[in-house]
């Protein structure tokens, strides 16, 4: 619907795995985001890629490690993750950053860490 | 940091009446959006506002920007059941925060038939 898909759409997780999100945008956008969903809560910026280049840690903790091979694809790798990471994790896009554009996010992945 | 409240947190109305969800900034923004989120959902772009008390119209929505750029509303006139779901205001501070978006909490707004 909105041109950026997400994979898996649920994981569950223990405290040990390692696992990772993928985004794919195909929209010809050059920006790319990382948001957290908690309930109750305001989305939280995590990371910002623009062109490829990360532009933004928004103060996220190591055990959330992004990655950014190419314009289209965005993928955050989680490792010793806690029960408190447990939210729904949006990937969204946008032209690029450093002007004022909407952004179009995915349908997200819904996290749960045991 | 930037800061973006946003209220009331919750609106339950009859379908028919109408709703307003208020956005206030800790800081001048260089522009907001407004998103919504149906239950189950993801957030979806809805309009922008640049322009210090900007006023804008989708059917039956209608947006506003502060004279100061710190605070906006969106009112829905007449809602109907499709207009359930979480109204979300993101503020932009411009400088090098450009392009950078910071969310309100999020209204959710329930309509009753």
């Amino acid at each position: 619907e909105t041109g950026v898909t997400q994979t898996p759409r649920h994981l569950v997780m223990g405290m040990t795995n390692k696992k990772s999100l993928k985004c794919e945008q195909h929209l010809g956008h050059n920006a790319m985001y990382w948001y957290k969903q908690s309930a109750k809560k305001p989305l939280e910026l995590m990371f910002v890629y623009n062109f490829k280049e990360q532009t933004e840690n928004n103060s996220v903790p190591s055990r959330f490690s992004p990655e950014c091979p190419n314009s289209s694809h965005l993928f955050l790798h989680l490792h010793t993750l806690q029960p408190e990471d447990s939210a729904l994790y949006l990937c969204a896009s946008s032209p690029r950053t450093g002007r004022v554009d909407e952004q179009y996010f995915g349908p997200g992945t819904r996290l749960t860490v045991t | 940091g930037q800061q973006v409240m946003q209220i009331p947190q919750y609106q339950h109305v009859q379908e028919g009446e109408d709703f307003t969800t208020y956005c206030n900034s800790s800081t001048t923004l260089s522009n907001i959006q407004w998103y919504k989120q149906r239950p189950g959902g993801h957030p979806v772009f809805l309009i922008q506002l640049v322009k210090s008390g900007e006023v804008k119209k989708q059917k039956r929505l209608t947006f506003q920007f502060g004279e100061a750029k710190k605070n906006s509303s969106l009112h829905i006139t007449a809602t109907q059941t499709t207009d359930v779901g979480t109204y979300f205001c993101a503020g932009s501070a411009g400088g090098t925060s450009y392009g950078k978006l910071t969310f309100g909490q999020g209204t959710i707004l329930t309509v009753h038939p």
